[in-house]
C-alpha cells in the first residue's frame, strides 16, 4: 500500500530555513510526482509545487517562488521541500502528496512547524 | 490566477443528501477533484476527475462538473461524513488551485 512518512515536527526561529522530508513506499517513487501542500492554523489548503520523482523537474506556486526548493532521493525514494526566510505566516501544518497533474491521491500525515523567536 | 469558490459551510441532517457546490470560471471544462478533510487529520481524495471514486470510498460519495460548477454529494449522509470539504483543479498556469473548503456539519 501506498504510504508517505514525514519528518517529525519543526520549531524554527524568524529567518531561519525548513527542511522536510517524505519518505514513499508502496509504488515506484520515480513515476510519480511528488506535491507540497501546507495549511495555516484554522485555514484552507495552500498548494505550494510539484516536483516530478525522476526528473527531478520542479514547478512552484507563483507566491514561493524564491524561497522554496524541492529536491529527491531516488535511492531512498524521498522528497524533501526547503522553506527559507521563514516567518510567523509560514506557521503550518506541511504535507507531501503524490501527485500527477494534479490528482492528489495520497496524502501523508503532516509535519507540524512552528516560527517562533 | 484561477479562483474556486465554496459555500463556507453547510449542514444537513443524519440520512439525508448533502451537496456541496465549488463554483469557476468554465469549470466544467477540467477535471474536479474532492478532498475531505476530518479535524485533525490528512486530506484524503473522495472524486477525482469529476465523477471517480479512488478504491475504497464509499459509494454515497458522488461528484458531477459541468459549466461553471462543480458538486460534491453525499447520500444517506452519516455523522462520519462531517468534515471540512476542498474542490480542487489543475492550472496550468497557477498549478493545483483548491476551493476554500466547506465545512459539512451533519445535524
Amino acid at each position: 500500500q501506498v504510504q508517505l512518512v514525514q519528518s517529525g515536527a519543526e520549531v524554527k526561529k524568524p529567518g531561519a530555513s525548513l527542511k522536510v522530508s517524505c519518505k514513499a513506499s508502496g509504488y515506484t517513487f520515480t513515476s510519480y510526482n511528488i506535491d507540497w501542500v501546507r495549511q495555516a492554523p484554522g485555514q484552507g489548503l495552500e498548494w505550494m509545487g510539484w516536483m516530478n520523482g525522476n526528473t527531478g523537474n520542479t514547478g512552484y506556486a507563483q507566491r514561493f517562488q524564491g524561497r522554496v526548493t524541492m529536491t529527491r532521493d531516488t535511492s531512498t525514494s524521498t522528497a524533501y521541500m526547503e522553506l527559507s526566510s521563514l516567518t510567523s505566516e509560514d506557521a503550518a501544518v506541511y504535507y507531501c502528496a503524490r501527485g500527477s497533474s494534479g490528482y492528489l491521491h495520497f496524502w501523508g500525515p503532516g509535519t507540524l512547524v512552528t516560527v517562533s523567536s | 490566477s484561477y479562483d474556486l469558490t465554496q459555500p463556507p459551510s453547510v449542514s444537513v441532517s443524519p440520512g439525508q443528501t448533502a451537496t456541496i457546490t465549488c463554483s469557476g470560471d468554465q469549470l466544467g471544462d477540467r477535471y474536479s477533484f474532492w478532498h475531505q478533510q476530518k479535524a485533525g487529520q490528512s486530506p484524503v481524495l473522495v472524486i477525482y476527475q469529476n465523477n471517480k471514486r479512488p478504491s475504497g470510498i464509499t459509494e454515497r460519495f458522488s461528484g458531477s462538473n459541468s459549466g461553471n460548477t462543480a458538486t460534491l454529494t453525499i447520500s444517506g449522509t452519516q455523522a462520519m461524513d462531517e468534515a471540512d470539504y476542498y474542490c480542487q483543479v489543475w492550472d496550468d498556469s497557477a498549478g493545483v488551485v483548491f476551493g476554500g473548503g466547506t465545512k459539512l456539519a451533519v445535524l
